[in-house]
């Protein structure tokens, strides 16, 4: 176990709606990022938040936005979801640069 | 842009075989480099990491890797396999961009063990 959680651990949505995945950081760890993972592939970077403050993104829409609060946990919400949206999202958290701890993922279908 | 490289995509072994994946990656300048494994229904965990030093790197649960500059290469390797070695494998290069260090995925190495 890494320490790292998120919720819920499954989810159903229609295409349209808007979701929010949460995520706890490993305790300690102050950099949290979001990893998508499509069925067959290897993750795909999201975001990443330091300190509050999304400091790095992938090649993501706007519509895949995010929040880091103080005690370091964070939300990645999602508008207007797509079919191509479904995946497993995975939270990583680190301290400062170190290695990234990943959290058991949310497994999201949209339908 | 960096980009990492799995060429076995499915891997069927029998207990007790030596394993061998590959990962290639693209940047020529200073890497940090990580081999994740993903079993099923759990969740990423690390194997092993390389950032500096001997290029022979071990990891948990008797994987090891080896770093080859000149390759450009970081394969996983295991004398003997266990069944409970199922699961998929992830090779991944640290990119830094300015305060940004995002984790760069192969597309996975799905290995089977046969008991």
């Amino acid at each position: 176990e890494t320490g790292v959680t998120q919720s819920p651990t499954h989810l159903i949505k229609t295409r349209g709606q808007q979701v929010t995945l949460r995520c706890s950081s490993q305790s300690g760890h102050n950099t949290v990022s979001w990893y998508q993972q499509a069925l067959g592939q290897g993750p795909q970077f999201i975001f990443q938040y330091y300190r509050e403050e999304e400091n790095g993104r992938g090649n993501f829409p706007p519509r895949f936005s995010g929040l880091q609060f103080p005690n370091y946990s964070s939300e990645l919400n999602v508008n207007a979801l797509e079919l191509d949206d479904s995946a497993l999202y995975l939270c990583a958290s680190s301290k400062d640069s170190g290695g990234k701890y990943f959290g058991p993922g949310t497994r999201l279908t949209v339908t | 842009a960096q980009s990492v490289s799995q060429h076995n995509h499915h891997v069927i072994l029998s207990e007790a075989a030596s394993l061998e994946l590959g990962c290639n990656y693209s940047y020529g300048g200073t890497v940090n480099l990580f081999w994740y494994v993903q079993y099923p229904g759990q969740h990423l965990q690390l194997l092993l990491k390389y950032f500096s030093g001997d290029p022979l790197v071990k990891g948990i649960k008797g994987f090891e890797a080896e770093f080859i500059k000149s390759k450009f290469s970081f394969n996983l390797r295991k004398p003997s396999v266990q069944w409970s070695d199922t699961a998929e494998y992830f090779c991944a290069v640290l990119n830094y961009g300015g305060a940004t260090n995002k984790l760069i995925f192969g597309t996975g190495t799905l290995l089977a063990v046969q008991p």
